[in-house]
């Protein structure tokens, strides 16, 4: 059964800066693109990066362009988010997603919240 | 940007009737690059269509997704109560994913 488990989400001040986790299992982890999916309060669904198999290709959204980086470390299975220079406006609950060009298995989220 | 618009924005529906749910696109987009989903509260989102019209394993085929070039459908052809839900369309392209704004499907 393919499981994505995300950790590392919290209450960081702006400005401040969080290293999100994704745990795959399941499915043979470095054949596939990753990619990260934030949803704020209330909102819709927002892109934030994807990775490919062999991180040969990365994307980022406009939005935290700059700021975020995507990682991950086949070994262990795991996908990474690196979230610097943090606003209110990355309060949001992120999933890690696999898949490409849809993404057909979804975390079930960590809640970032961006507030003094 | 592709830009993707969801409409209606809200639905209201009984079940056992037909949903239509509408996403355009303000530029072109490859059949094979649109997919939907389903989200319920609290939960995350969950594939329905990809490439425009193929179910996702799993997917009920009361499900059905349909256009091409600027203009997609998703259609439920009658409505369980399970499926009152806010749904996604998604498109994939040079420039990452872009979602619409969502559907919101709720029991009339």
């Amino acid at each position: 059964e393919v499981q994505l488990v995300e950790s590392g989400g919290g209450l960081v001040k702006p400005g401040g800066s969080l290293r999100l986790s994704c745990a795959a299992s399941g499915f043979t982890f470095s054949s596939y693109s990753m990619n990260w999916v934030r949803q704020a309060p209330g909102k819709g669904l927002e892109w934030v990066s994807s990775i490919s198999s062999s991180s040969s290709y990365i994307y980022y959204a406009d939005s935290v362009k700059g700021r975020f980086t995507i990682s991950r470390d086949n070994a262990k299975n795991s996908l990474y988010l690196q979230m610097n220079s943090l606003r209110a406006e990355d309060t949001a609950v992120y999933y890690c997603a696999r898949g490409m060009p849809s993404l057909r298995y979804w975390g079930q989220g960590t809640l970032v919240t961006v507030s003094s | 940007e592709i830009v993707l618009t969801q409409s209606p924005g809200t639905l209201s529906l009984s079940p056992g009737e037909r949903a239509t749910l509408s996403c355009r696109a303000s530029q072109s987009v490859s059949s094979s690059y649109l997919a939907w989903y389903q989200q319920k509260p609290g939960q995350a989102p969950r594939l329905l269509i990809y490439g425009a019209s193929s179910r996702a394993t799993g997917i009920p085929d009361r499900f059905s997704g349909s256009g091409s070039g600027t203009d997609f459908t998703l259609t439920i052809s009658r409505l369980e109560p399970e499926d009152f839900a806010v749904y996604y369309c998604q498109q994939y392209g040079s420039s990452g994913y872009t979602f619409g704004q969502g559907t919101k499907l709720e029991i009339k």
